[in-house]
């Protein structure tokens, strides 16, 4: 699977658009960009995912550049809440048996820190 | 209740003790998943399993051994706990809608080894 670089650390303020930067400039093909994000010791939670295209559902918007070797995760209206350690994770499709699996790898992503 | 449930949330034990982690879920997914996550580090696999008759090493089996007893339990055991067994673990599951892989992580067992 692509690596992936992250900011170790990013402040955003509250109601303000955060923004979290990720490169991935081996990534091949049929490698999707997957955004997860863990607030202090729970288990990560996903955000959102994408292949090609711009991404958007009810947490985040996905921006994946042309050339797919960076995605930006945009949190619209970050709140407190936001604060957390946000993971850009790159991998292949599925694999339909395990003998060959690659799972889920997670890196030391962003700790973005929402402020007041 | 959590779709995802692991059985501790906190466990302290002593070296050379053997204990198990448990963990259910709802989501009729599966796939389950073992991680791990030191301080400062990000998760690490330890076993995974495609389904009842599957189990799979990942990337640190070793000190540890699993069980996937039914479709929705999956445990994990550390057969003599030593100390730099200390982490916080995670049991996940997962679907795959489209095409992708979605987990769903259960809240953690913070295990400590004195």
């Amino acid at each position: 699977d692509a690596k992936t670089t992250q900011p170790p650390s990013m402040d955003c303020a509250e109601g303000r658009a955060a923004n979290l930067p990720c490169n991935h400039s081996t990534i091949s093909g049929n490698e999707y960009v997957y955004w997860y994000r863990q607030i202090h010791s729970q288990g990560p939670q996903y955000i959102i995912h994408g292949l090609k295209n711009n991404e958007t559902n009810e947490m985040a918007s996905l921006i994946i550049t042309e050339d797919r070797k960076s995605s930006t995760l945009i949190l619209p209206h970050a709140t407190l809440r936001d604060t957390a350690v946000y993971y850009c994770i790159v991998r292949v499709r599925h694999q339909i048996s395990s003998g060959s699996a690659r799972q889920l790898t997670f890196g030391s992503g962003t700790q973005l820190t929402v402020l007041p | 209740d959590a779709d995802v449930t692991q059985t501790p949330r906190n466990r302290i034990t002593k070296t050379g003790k053997r204990i198990m982690l448990e963990c259910s879920q709802t989501k009729g997914h599966d796939r389950m998943y073992w991680y791990r996550q030191d301080p400062g580090l990000g998760l690490r696999l330890i076993y995974y399993s495609f389904d009842v008759k599957d189990i799979n090493k990942g990337e640190i089996s070793d000190g540890y051994s699993v069980s996937r007893q039914a479709q929705a339990k999956f445990s994990l055991s550390l057969e003599s706990a030593i100390p730099n067994q200390t982490a916080l673990y995670f049991c996940a599951t997962s679907d795959l809608p489209g095409g992708s892989v979605r987990y769903t992580f259960g809240s953690g067992t913070r295990l400590t080894v004195v």
